[in-house]
């Protein structure tokens, strides 16, 4: 299976900082899509930011931005400006192929005041 | 928006017993899926459709079964529930219109096996 890792369980930032949440894959395909999703505490997936593997320039969505590295096959997730509100879980995640995604172990980030 | 629903936000059974968690999603979405999350092992795939009748096994299908009879409903089985069964289950969908189209995400249910 292609594998998605995210070395970092959790993670702390004051608040106002920037932080990065790494995230690094497996894959052997030319064209794929990379996702990060974030989990509040209520449970429910929100969708945050894709980069297609085709894309020449990171992704950026408002304070989110993707720092793709191809050749490193990473695709680092940086939060801008962070907000007590950014506290969640964080998933990284890529396409399959079939439709599916697979997704990292996920990395916990709390905002610290 | 796209809402994708799910039957029960929390769900207590025996070992044991049929259990039947629910899907529904409001937005014509071709395919859907199930995923189980567990801590440490973020989300891993069961089961997913990309049409009525469909089904294909995911990285996990032991243990479960799947039913689409309609578009908008996907259906989530365990024959018979076992206590390495509970954890929460998400459902998604998503449309058919490239490789762009992030997945719609439910609530989810916790499913906790006596």
């Amino acid at each position: 299976a292609q594998k998605i890792t995210q070395t970092q369980p959790g993670m702390f930032v004051q608040e106002k900082e920037a932080v990065t949440l790494d995230c690094t894959y497996d894959t052997s395909d030319q064209s794929y899509g990379l996702f990060w999703y974030k989990q509040p505490s209520s449970g429910e997936m929100i969708f945050l930011i894709y980069q297609g593997s085709y894309d020449e320039q990171n992704a950026t969505e408002g304070r989110y931005s993707l720092n793709f590295q191809k050749a490193r096959k990473s695709a680092n997730l940086v939060i801008s400006a962070s907000q007590l509100g950014d506290s969640a879980m964080y998933f990284c995640a890529r396409d399959t192929g079939r439709r599916a995604l697979t997704f990292g172990s996920g990395t916990r980030l709390q905002v610290q005041p | 928006d796209v809402k994708v629903t799910q039957s029960s936000r929390y769900l207590v059974k025996r070992t044991g017993e049929k259990v039947f968690l629910e899907c529904v999603q409001d937005m014509d979405h071709e395919n859907m899926f199930w995923y189980r999350q567990d801590p440490g092992l973020g989300l891993r795939l069961i089961y997913f459709s990309y049409d009525v009748k469909m089904k294909e096994k995911g990285d996990i299908p032991e243990g479960y079964s799947v039913s689409r009879e309609k578009k908008e409903r996907f259906s989530l089985i365990l024959e018979s529930a076992s206590t390495n069964q509970t954890s929460m289950y998400l459902c998604a969908s998503s449309p058919n219109s490239g490789i762009k189209e992030t997945q719609y995400f439910g609530p989810g249910t916790r499913l906790l096996v006596l």
